[in-house]
């Protein structure tokens, strides 16, 4: 069965710009968590989106947003982007039983470190 | 709000010594708890969890933690450290009960091992 996939990889962009990161669960995973990770905050969840809908959010401005499709694929979109921006950010999928548990684990992908110049 | 620490950013050990990594979380009710590894460019593996039953977690590659509620750890060890344990590895706790999924994760401890 294949991982949780991530596109792109890397990706260069601009102070004012904004940016879409794309991820893949793994098959019949329903549940898709983001996370940014930086040198400084370390790892920071950001949201959770399941069923096409957030059910968690962290700590993060506006600026950050996602949707899920009904493949249960996922996009996060960073607007305005600021050089603080600049991170790995990373996907998980975890498979969501009927009872909701949060005991499933989560499947990390390789993650896309996004540079803001 | 619950936190995790883990005691010490960098740990240097010698190939085939025991490994211990330290991990304490903050909750009045003991939480879900893992450990992850991550490797240079890649994203973050799952080693063990602590959910419930047996305090004594084997994982994968020899690791296993133990769940102590008295002591609010969750320390990882490895009896005999590999030249390929080399990596990140990160004490991760999630909410019990909720079904909030969020995991909160420790500062991350950067391992060596040493030829």
């Amino acid at each position: 069965k294949a991982g949780v996939t991530q596109t792109p990889r890397y990706l260069i962009k601009t102070r004012g710009q904004q940016v879409t990161l794309s991820c893949s669960p793994i098959s019949g995973h329903r549940s898709v968590s983001w996370y940014q990770q930086t040198p400084g905050q370390g790892l920071q969840f950001l949201f959770e989106y399941f069923s096409e809908t957030q059910r968690n959010k962290g700590n993060f401005p506006g600026r950050f947003s996602g949707r899920q499709f009904s493949n249960s694929r996922s996009e996060m979109n960073v607007s305005t982007l600021e050089l603080g921006d600049s991170a790995l950010y990373l996907c998980a999928s975890s498979l969501v039983g009927s009872s909701g548990s949060s005991t499933d684990t989560q499947y990390f992908g390789p993650g896309t470190r996004l540079t803001v110049l | 709000a619950q936190s995790v620490t883990q005691l010490g950013s960098h740990v240097s050990v010698s190939e085939g010594a025991l490994v211990l990594l330290r991990c304490n979380y903050s909750s009045s009710v003991p939480p879900y708890l893992f450990w992850y590894v991550q490797y240079p460019n890649q994203g973050l593996q799952l080693l063990l969890k602590y959910t419930t039953g047996a305090t004594l977690v084997k994982g994968i590659n020899g690791f296993e933690a133990e769940f102590k509620k008295s002591e609010t750890s969750f320390h990882l060890t490895k009896p005999s450290a590999h030249m390929s344990d080399a990596a990140e590895y990160f004490c991760a706790v999630s909410d019990r009960g909720t079904g909030r999924r969020a995991l909160t994760f420790g500062s991350g401890t950067r391992l060596q091992v040493q030829p």
